[in-house]
């Protein structure tokens, strides 16, 4: 099993529409868990951390599930500039190692 | 949030040669990383940079291969040794503060070996 794991996508979506994403993680020793987006042939940037109590920012939600070792985020009014990959990302190792799921493709289409 | 640049940007190279590839931070920072990224796949860790000791690898990454180098908390280099065209990829340089903390990254290496 694979230690994240996301749904590849790609999910096309027309503009303004609200898209989730879903990611599953195996080592519940995972300390802190983040969304970055990466977008073509660039460098992923981070777009939140998650936080069990949910966090957003802006027309972003965030959310963790540790018992059932699920993050999720939420994405409103989806907009063509929201088109990139989103990395599902954990913090594992003694707090510095990074490891990453394969991502899940988002197209925004007018 | 830290600057983080590379050099090259892309690079092609021919088989049995090998690169080294330059990542400097704007800023003083804990820890450095590097990351292998092939086609169509996410990230893979390579190794945590070490400022003043042997870099620390991941499993199926060895020092002959990707030697590493640590000067100080500002800069960092990666080698790729004796290429082959498996070792075509993305290879990017991350830096974070520590514990905890966020890793951003370079804008990364576009390596192709011929």
């Amino acid at each position: 099993r694979k230690e994240v794991e996301q749904d590849p996508g790609p999910f096309n979506v027309p503009e303004g529409a609200t898209v989730a994403f879903n990611c599953t993680y195996s080592n519940s020793a995972s300390q802190s868990f983040f969304w970055y987006r990466q977008d073509c042939r660039k460098e992923p940037k981070l777009l939140m951390s998650v936080y069990s109590s949910g966090n957003e920012d802006g027309r972003f939600t965030a959310q963790l599930n540790r018992a059932s070792q699920y993050i999720s985020l939420l994405i409103r009014d989806s907009k063509l500039s929201d088109s990139a990959t989103y990395l599902c990302v954990l913090l594992t190792g003694g707090g510095n190692k990074l490891t990453f799921g394969t991502g899940t493709q988002l197209k925004v289409e007018l | 949030s830290a600057v983080i640049s590379q050099k090259p940007s892309r690079d092609i190279c021919q088989r049995g040669t090998s690169l080294t590839i330059q990542c400097q931070v704007d800023s003083q920072v804990t820890m450095m990383f590097w990351y292998r990224q092939q086609p169509g796949q996410s990230l893979t860790l390579i190794a945590t940079a070490n400022q003043g000791s042997e870099a620390t690898y991941e499993s199926g990454f060895v020092i002959d291969k990707f030697p590493i180098s640590r000067p100080n908390l500002t800069f960092s280099t990666l080698t790729v040794s004796n290429m082959s065209p498996e070792d075509s990829s993305i290879y990017l340089c991350s830096a974070g503060g520590g514990m905890g903390d966020t890793q951003y990254f370079g804008p990364g290496t576009r390596l192709t070996v011929l």
